[in-house]
């Protein structure tokens, strides 16, 4: 398998424009976490999804933040209208089973994100 | 929730054991403590994790307190590769991971 895939992996955008970051996780896991990571607040859990369903999404920072997740191959977070304050490098990630105890999460390389 | 304390900053030298300390008091009689790594500009890499044995494999071994209040990380012959930011945790729920600020590890050559 070729590990969790993000598209794309830079992504220099407007503000006030719509951003769609996507993610391709690892075929046959159950859970995909969506972070996001800046200098200042470190690596931040937005939103996860469990069997395609959302289970928690008290991450997201606000309205203009949603995650979706179509299918189990696929998910994507879309920011619109976008800011400056959202430059930062979001992080997709996947892991096994129905638990994520005793398992671990597979990151993919991130997709950067500067809003200008 | 149980959370995890880590020194912000550590430094080894270059083929010398690095240990990594991590205080997690609260943590609960069914929590894993997980360690991962993030090398500069790339995704998190898991390393290990245990419940109350020690356990070693071919990155790093942890080694937990009896009481489980506090673990360590040891990477036995570091290396420049292993510069990074290392983060203990404690599952706060069923499912999610969730990251605290880590320790930057430096290896001097």
């Amino acid at each position: 398998d070729a590990g969790v895939i993000q598209s794309p992996r830079h992504e220099v955008t407007e503000m006030g424009q719509e951003v769609t970051l996507r993610c391709k996780p690892i075929s046959g896991h159950d859970y995909l976490f969506w972070y996001r990571q800046t200098m200042m607040r470190g690596l931040e859990l937005l939103i996860y999804f469990n069997n395609n369903v959302p289970i928690d999404d008290s991450g997201m920072p606000e309205d203009r933040f949603s995650a979706k997740m179509p299918n189990a191959s696929f998910s994507t977070l879309k920011i619109q209208p976008s800011e400056p304050r959202d430059s930062a490098v979001y992080f997709c990630a996947s892991s096994p089973a129905y638990r994520v105890m005793n398992t671990e999460a597979f990151f993919g390389q991130g997709t950067r994100l500067t809003v200008v | 929730d149980a959370k995890t304390t880590q020194p912000p900053s550590m430094d080894c030298a270059e083929g010398r054991a690095a240990n990594l300390p991590c205080n997690h008091s609260t943590i609960s009689g069914n929590e894993y403590v997980y360690w991962y790594r993030q090398i500069h500009s790339q995704g998190p890499q898991y390393i290990i994790h245990g419940l109350k044995n020690n356990e070693t494999n071919e990155m790093a071994s942890l080694i937990i307190t009896e009481d489980r209040k506090s673990s360590t990380l040891i990477l036995p012959h570091a290396t420049l590769r292993d510069t990074a930011v290392y983060y203990c945790i404690v599952e706060t729920s069923y499912d999610k991971v969730i990251f605290g600020p880590g320790t930057s590890l430096s290896v001097i050559p």
